[in-house]
Formats: structure tokens, sequence, C-alpha cells
């Protein structure tokens, strides 16, 4: 059964990037039909979608966030990542990991890590 | 303010129907699948209805969504009280900055 977990610091304080590691088990991330994504979730707020990437290292990325986004790819440990740069408290939230086929939304969810940006 | 609308509160009594609605345009649910997800309190969102209309496997045929231009709509009959959550549509954007995945605000469904 395919899982992702997301890893990480859960406390970044604000103007440094925040990092974040998923890891796919149960799965191949370098699978021809899958995405590799980021979503997050201010606190009592919606779903905002970051970005995703395939395993060639092909990226889409949200416009609003695309100039503080990186998203990389290592197949060879079956992880991606997420790097936003220069946060502020208006990036705490609740950082999913997720899969998804090209022009699809996410049909697979990581269960979700808390990210507070505080000094 | 989110791409797609979607009311923000929506409320029945068990064993009603309730039906969401999502509201979107023409480079988003106009040319693209929508997908409908349930969220509980504390809880990763867990997919409800892909490509407009398809459920997944382990998902009660209770849940049902359409589509109709650039509108998509969630059904909910024989309301239960574990129906209680979150409920999110989304979809692809073909927007002129790059597609993305764009969603709905979010409804909040109560059952009374």
């Amino acid at each position: 059964q395919l899982q992702l977990q997301e890893s990480g610091p859960g406390l970044v304080k604000p103007s440094e990037t925040l990092s974040l590691t998923c890891t796919v088990s149960g799965g191949s991330i370098s699978s021809s039909s899958y995405y590799w994504g980021w979503i997050r979730q201010p606190p009592g707020k919606g779903l905002e979608w970051i970005g995703s990437i395939y395993y060639s290292g092909s990226t889409y990325y949200n416009p609003s966030l695309k100039s503080r986004v990186t998203i990389s790819v290592d197949t060879s440990k079956n992880q991606f990542s997420l790097k936003l740069s220069s946060v502020t408290a208006a990036d705490t939230a609740v950082y999913y990991c997720a899969r998804h086929r090209q022009y699809e939304p996410v049909d697979y969810w990581g269960q979700g890590t808390l990210v507070t940006v505080s000094s | 303010q989110s791409v797609l609308t979607q009311p923000p509160s929506a409320s029945g009594t068990p064993g009603q129907r309730v039906t969401i609605s999502c509201s979107g345009s023409s480079s988003n649910i106009g040319s693209n699948y929508v997908y409908w997800y349930q969220q509980l309190p504390g809880t990763a969102p867990k997919l409800l209805i892909y490509r407009n209309n398809q459920r997944p496997s382990g998902v009660p045929d209770r849940f049902s969504g359409s589509k109709s231009g650039t509108s998509a709509s969630l059904a909910i009959s024989g309301l239960r009280s574990e129906d209680e959550a979150d409920y999110y549509c989304a979809a692809w954007d073909d927007s002129l900055s790059g597609p993305y995945v764009v969603f709905g605000g979010g409804t909040k469904l109560t059952v009374l």
C-alpha cells in the first residue's frame, strides 16, 4: 500500500528557508504515471497547492509562490523535497505531500506535518 | 480568495440529501476534471470523487459528483452523522502563468 511520509523541522525562523522531505514507500517515485507534489493548509483555513515534480525533474509551481519555491526529486532514495525561502508567519501551515496524475488533482495524500514560522 | 467558489457552510438532517456547489471558469472547471475531498478534523483530506463523477473503491455510493460547464456539484444522500466534515473541490487551471491546481475555499457540512 502506498505511503507518503513528510519529515523536517517543525519550527522555522522568519526570513529563513523551510525544508521538507517526503519519503514514498509501497510504490516507485519513478512511475511514469504520477507527479509528486506539495499542498499546504494554514491553521483553520483552506488548501493551497504549492507545486509538483515528475521523476524526470519536470515541475509545476503555483504562480503566487513560484519565486520562493524549489521542488526536487531523488529517485535513488524514493524521495522528493520542498524548499520555501524567505518565510514569514503567513507560511505557518500543515504541509502535505501528495501524488497526482498529470493535469489531474491529488489522488493520494500524506498525513501532513505542521510547520510553524516563529522566532 | 479562492479561485473556485464554494459555499462556506451547508447543513442537513440525518437521511437528507445535501448538495455542495463549486463554481469556476473556462480555464479550470470548464476544461479540466474536478475532484472532491472530505477532510475530517485533524486529518488529511481524503479523495471522494475523481474525474468529475468517479468514486474510488471504498467510497459509499451515497456520494456522487457532477459537472456542467464551469460548475460542479457534490451530492450526499442518506446523510449520516459521520459525514460532518469539510469538503473541498479542486481542478487544474490553465493559467497564463503556467498550469497549476486550484482549490475551492471549502464547505463545512453540519449534520443537525
